[in-house]
C-alpha cells in the first residue's frame, strides 16, 4: 500500500513564475492537508480538502495561493507570481477520516525553491 | 502566544538515558495530543497519541498529558543514537480538523 506520495520532490521556480505541488493521498483516503515548513520551524496548517471540496483554508495566505482535490487526480497547491518568503517545504498529509483523531500520514514533502 | 510551544533546544543526553521533551497548548479545546519524530529532511512520522490525562506507554516512549496544566510531554528510555531527530508536539481541537503543531525540538543522543 503505498504512502503518501508527493511530486516534485523539488522544484526551482525564479520570482514571478508558478509552481504547482502534487500529492496523492494514500489509498482509502479522502481527505488531504497541506502544511508548510520553513526551515527550524514546525509545521503551519494551511488548508484541509475533501473531494472537491474545500474543508478549511484558514491557513491559506489570501493572495498568489490557491489548493485543489478534483474528484479524479491528485490535489495540487499552487502558488502564483513566487516570491523568495515562498521557499519551503510543503508537505501534504492524508487521513482515512477528519484529523480529530490525528492519525495524518505525511508524504516526503516538495521542497520549493525560489531564486 | 502560539497555540503550541516547545523549546526548540537543541536538547542533548547520553546514550542509554531518558530524554524528556516538552509541550504546552494554549486552547483549552485542544482534546488530542500527537508527538511526531522528523528526521532531517524527512517527513514526520506518528509516534504517540494521547487523549486523557495521565500516562501513556508504548515501548520505550511514554506520553503524559496534564489538561488542568495544559502540558504534554514525552519520555523517551534507554535513549538510542537512532533517536536523534526534530520532535513535534501537535494539538488538535475537536471539530476544527486540524492538527496545529509546535515548532519542535531538536534532540540528540550522544553516543
Amino acid at each position: 500500500n503505498a504512502g503518501v506520495m508527493q511530486n516534485p520532490r523539488h522544484l526551482v521556480r525564479r520570482r514571478g513564475q508558478e509552481a504547482r505541488l502534487r500529492c496523492s493521498p494514500m489509498k482509502g483516503h479522502s481527505h488531504v492537508y497541506w502544511y508548510r515548513q520553513l526551515p527550524e520551524e514546525g509545521l503551519k496548517f494551511m488548508v484541509y480538502l475533501q473531494k472537491e471540496n474545500i474543508i478549511d483554508e484558514s491557513g491559506m495566505p489570501k493572495e498568489r495561493f490557491s489548493a485543489e482535490f478534483p474528484k479524479e487526480g491528485p490535489s495540487i497547491l499552487r502558488i502564483q507570481q513566487v516570491v523568495r518568503g515562498d521557499s519551503a517545504a510543503y508537505f501534504c498529509a492524508s487521513s482515512r477520516t477528519g484529523s480529530d483523531t490525528g492519525e495524518l500520514f505525511f508524504g516526503e514533502g516538495s521542497r520549493l525553491t525560489v531564486l | 502566544q502560539k497555540e503550541v510551544e516547545q523549546n526548540s533546544g537543541p536538547l542533548s543526553v547520553p546514550e542509554g538515558a531518558i530524554a524528556s521533551l516538552n509541550c504546552t497548548y494554549s486552547d483549552r479545546g485542544s482534546q488530542s495530543f500527537f508527538w511526531y519524530r522528523q528526521y532531517s529532511g524527512k517527513s514526520p512520522e506518528l509516534i504517540m497519541f494521547i487523549y486523557s490525562n495521565g500516562d501513556k506507554e508504548d515501548g520505550r516512549f511514554t506520553a503524559q498529558l496534564n489538561k488542568a496544566s495544559q502540558y504534554v510531554s514525552l519520555l523517551i528510555r534507554d535513549s538510542q543514537p537512532s533517536d536523534s531527530a526534530t520532535y513535534l508536539c501537535a494539538a488538535s481541537i475537536q471539530g476544527a480538523q486540524k492538527l496545529v503543531f509546535g515548532q519542535g525540538t531538536r534532540l540528540t543522543i550522544n553516543p
